[in-house]
């Protein structure tokens, strides 16, 4: 089984703060994903990733950054955290070539 | 770029009624058309997807349409059980393997027993 593997499952931080939301997948995908989820929005994608060191913007990237220094992770940044960037985050990867996404179980973040 | 749009944002059906539910997009590039169920407190899970050569797929109780020329396409689920109850998500791109879907806002669908 593919497995995504998020960080945290509930994280809550103070304004301003630097915040780091971990992805780890372990099936050798070259593609990862950053999704924030709110209700009646859907998934709207943050960054991705097709390749170590590579990065494409995707619709709602303002204050947001990524890294990924390996394959297998994907690090998704909020340089200083505000109230609005409270949702839930997902990851998520996929094999080029496949069109099937896995997705992490989420990371709720609450921005106080 | 694409826009994704999907009808109704919440569906309540009686156990064992057909529940149906609606996307449309804009890009007439998009060409693979995958369904994401989410159950709560749960992640996203492909159930079934469509390509555009294809005009309909079923998996048992599940089935997807696509119009092309209309730019839409449909999930059906009929004899709806309370595990079905979920959000289900639409999503469109314009390659098979690319690197981004757009995803629809998402149904919440609700079985009542």
């Amino acid at each position: 089984d593919v497995k995504v593997t998020q960080s945290s499952r509930y994280l809550v931080k103070r304004t301003g703060e630097k915040v780091f939301l971990e992805c780890v997948q372990d099936m050798d995908h070259e593609n990862m994903f950053w999704y924030r989820q709110d209700p009646g929005l859907g998934l709207r994608l943050i960054y991705f990733s097709y390749d170590v060191k590579m990065k494409e913007k995707g619709d709602i990237p303002e204050g947001y950054s990524v890294s990924r220094e390996k394959k297998e992770r994907f690090s998704l940044i909020l340089e200083s955290a505000s109230t609005n960037q409270t949702s839930m985050y997902l990851c998520a990867s996929r094999s080029t070539g496949r069109a099937e996404a896995f997705f992490g179980q989420g990371t709720r973040l609450t921005v106080v | 770029g694409e826009n994704v749009e999907q009808h109704p944002s919440t569906l309540s059906v009686q156990e064992g009624d057909s529940a149906v539910i609606k996307c449309t997009y804009s890009d007439s590039a998009s060409n693979y058309f995958p369904w994401y169920k989410q159950e709560l407190g749960k992640r996203p899970q492909l159930i079934i997807d469509i390509r555009s050569n294809v005009g309909e797929k079923k998996d048992q109780r599940i089935a997807v349409t696509l119009n092309k020329t209309a730019k839409h396409f449909s999930l059906h689920i009929t004899e709806t059980q309370p595990e079905d109850s979920a959000v289900y998500f639409c999503a469109a791109t314009p390659d098979n393997y690319g690197q981004n879907f757009v995803f629809g806002p998402g149904t919440r669908l609700s079985v009542l027993p």
